[in-house]
């Protein structure tokens, strides 16, 4: 079946500091989104891109569609303690169906 | 607004126990799904549904039923707990299938089976 390598699986940075993170697979997909999970809680949508090429921005967040529709990657800038958590991807491949695939995350640790 | 609302948040099973999670969504979502996360495996699907009265399965679904008889409500159901189903397991909604819609997330059941 269709898989995402996410990378890194962990970072630790200093606050203030830009963090990027990405996917990749040998499969295409349709759509590609980025969730950011905390402790105890469900993922929580982040950026949503529809478009081969997009890039679309939501504060300090910046995400892209790769141009091959094979990957995509997350940038946070200027991190901040309270972006600690995990970040998944997440794509939904061709065909029209709802099923999305999920990368294993990237922990993100933010030291102040 | 409540969203997804999932429950219990926790629970504990004996192994060969059944048990039925509770998922509820207040947005008239017609799609719903139902997920898995145990540690450094992201979250895999297990059933899903795109309408009241229609399921299919996804990528684990063994040890697993589900049914869809409103849209507001997707329960899942253990009928014989195994250790093996011990993880977190997330419910989730998004607006209608095929619109290509993000999906939305309750907050999860921690499972544990003994």
């Amino acid at each position: 079946g269709q898989q995402l390598n996410q990378s890194p699986q962990s970072m630790f940075i200093q606050e203030g500091e830009d963090v990027s993170m990405n996917c990749t697979s040998s499969s295409i997909f349709n759509t590609w989104l980025w969730y950011k999970q905390d402790p105890g809680e469900g993922p929580v949508l982040l950026i949503a891109l529809y478009k081969a090429g997009e890039l679309t921005s939501n504060g300090r967040l910046t995400a892209q569609f790769g141009i091959t529709r094979k990957d995509s990657f997350l940038n946070i800038s200027a991190s901040i303690p309270s972006d600690v958590g995990i970040y998944f991807c997440a794509g939904r491949p061709p065909g029209g169906s709802e099923k999305l695939v999920f990368g294993k995350g990237t922990k993100l640790t933010v030291n102040p | 607004n409540a969203g997804v609302t999932q429950t219990p948040k926790f629970q504990v099973l004996k192994t060969g126990q059944s048990m039925t999670l509770q998922c509820a969504q207040d947005m008239n979502h017609e799609y719903m799904s139902w997920y898995r996360q145990d540690p450094g495996m992201g979250l895999r699907l297990i059933h899903y549904s795109v309408g009241a009265g229609i399921t299919d399965q996804g990528e684990v679904p063994n040890g697993y039923n589900v049914s869809r008889s409103t849209t507001e409500d997707f329960p899942l159901r253990l009928l014989s707990a195994a250790p093996s189903q011990t993880s977190v397991y997330f419910c989730a909604s998004s607006q209608r299938a095929g619109l290509n819609q993000p999906q939305h997330f309750g907050d999860g059941t921690r499972l544990s089976i003994l």
